[in-house]
């Protein structure tokens, strides 16, 4: 099946630095990578996607890149601001037998923004 | 449109007992996918449902079970509860599959607790 790491667990940084989050995926069948912002008792809430005909997608401070041919993706946030810190986790699209699928999830890194 | 919903949001059960927990999609959508989430192992599936139909499940005990309704709705439950089974449960929804790249919307979760 599919597996997903995560690096690093947890990341702290400067109030205005940037942060990189970097995963790999194992099956190369997966074709959708989103990622999740999760705040302490909160649900995850989807951020940033990208899907595996792109290698880059932006959006305002986030950015994600991917590169299928070495299986990794990561995720880029410039000129972090408190509201930041959180868990951020990433996942890859399986395909299970039968047809179904779901998400395979990084274990997560815990970012926090330095003040 | 209303967000995935969830009930209850918080539960105390004893080892032995079986819990149920309910799981209102987006309106619209047609699959929803259960995750556990602990702190140790994160975030795991557990199985997804699309047209009241479980296309597959994660790697774990048939204790574990759920179903959908006509109307999409979903339940799961989980019997002979263990202290082991202490965790967030997340339900997810989207309007077809991940499979086809399609984006998974959580709701806030049930926490449970097994004393």
């Amino acid at each position: 099946g599919e597996n997903v790491e995560q690096h690093p667990s947890t990341l702290s940084v400067q109030e205005g630095d940037s942060a990189v989050i970097k995963c790999t995926y194992s099956d190369s069948a997966s074709n959708y990578f989103p990622w999740y912002k999760q705040e302490l008792g909160k649900r995850p809430q989807l951020i940033i996607d990208i899907r595996s005909n792109v290698g880059e997608k932006k959006d305002q401070r986030i950015a994600v890149t991917l590169n299928k041919t070495a299986k990794h993706f990561s995720l880029h946030i410039t000129e972090t601001q408190p509201e930041d810190s959180a868990v951020y986790f990433c996942a890859a699209s399986i395909v299970l037998g039968g047809g179904a699928d779901g998400l395979t999830f990084g274990k997560g890194t815990h970012l926090i923004i330095q003040p | 449109k209303a967000g995935v919903t969830q009930t209850p949001r918080y539960l105390i059960k004893t080892r032995g007992q079986q819990v149920t927990l309910s799981c209102s999609p987006i309106s619209g959508h047609r699959s929803v996918s259960w995750y556990q989430q602990t702190p140790g192992q994160g975030l795991q599936f557990l199985f997804e449902y699309f047209s009241e139909t479980q296309r597959n499940k994660g790697n774990f005990p048939g204790r574990f079970s759920g179903r959908q309704f006509s109307n999409s709705r979903s339940e799961m439950n989980v019997s002979t509860l263990e202290l082991g089974d202490s965790a967030l449960y997340l339900c997810a929804s989207s309007s077809t599959s991940v499979t086809n790249q399609e984006t998974q919307y959580f709701g806030p979760g049930t926490r449970l607790l097994v004393l």
